[in-house]
């Protein structure tokens, strides 16, 4: 495997599961990053690791709950979600979180919450 | 507050037909600026990285121009494997990027 990876690549869920989206990098980088991408909206910024620790939290909801076990596996656990949160989850890995440094996608996740 | 902003929303070409994508940004402590291509039900693929007004970079068909205030995405005789949406994202001070809305690309043969 190379770059960055996601699964599973489409998911539907009720608004009662609970289910997880997996994200894991093989670039030997240091940062990962959760986004919402909903249509012809910009990105949205969910979530940022660095290092194993969360420096960001975009004002999420709790129903969207992050876990980074180490530097190479993100993990995003979804419960009892809203119509409105259906969007393409998309993952993203970097060097570190800081200056300059250019993010790296995976495929993502095309979630539809019925 | 920090903003980014593409234009057009949407671009049709003839192939072969020349244009640019405009990136304008309002930020304070510009860090860099990066544009990315995404193709559908795809996830986004780094293409430049910008730090300072005048730099330029090329990428085959691609080049990609920076001043104080926007950047130019050149497309130049483009081919149809060129359509995707293309978009834009800033870093500022706050090192988060701020992405703007993209915009689509459409290269008919």
């Amino acid at each position: 495997e190379t770059g960055v990876t996601q699964t599973p690549r489409h998911l539907v869920m009720g608004m009662t599961n609970k289910k997880s989206l997996k994200c894991e990098q093989h670039l030997g980088h240091n940062a990962m990053y959760w986004y919402k991408q909903s249509a012809k909206k910009p990105l949205e910024l969910m979530f940022v690791y660095n290092f194993k620790e969360q420096t960001e939290n975009n004002s999420v909801p709790s129903r969207f709950s992050p876990e980074c076990p180490n530097s190479s596996h993100l993990f995003l656990h979804l419960h009892t979600l809203q119509p409105e949160d259906s969007a393409l989850y998309l993952c993203a890995s970097s060097q570190t979180s800081g200056s300059g440094y250019e993010q790296y996608f995976g495929p993502g996740t095309r979630l539809t919450v019925t | 507050e920090d903003q980014v902003t593409q234009s057009p929303e949407a671009l049709r070409l003839q192939e072969g037909e020349s244009s640019s994508l405009n990136c304008s940004y309002t930020v304070s402590g510009l860090r860099g600026l990066f544009w990315y291509r995404q193709d559908p039900g795809k996830g986004p693929e780094f293409l430049f990285t910008l730090y300072s007004a005048g730099e330029e970079k090329e990428k085959e068909r691609l080049k990609a121009t920076l001043t104080k205030k926007e950047s130019f995405l050149h497309i130049t005789a483009p081919k149809p494997e060129d359509s995707a949406t293309y978009l834009c994202a800033v870093q500022a001070a706050g090192y988060q990027l701020i992405w703007g809305a993209g915009t689509k690309l459409i290269i008919k043969p």
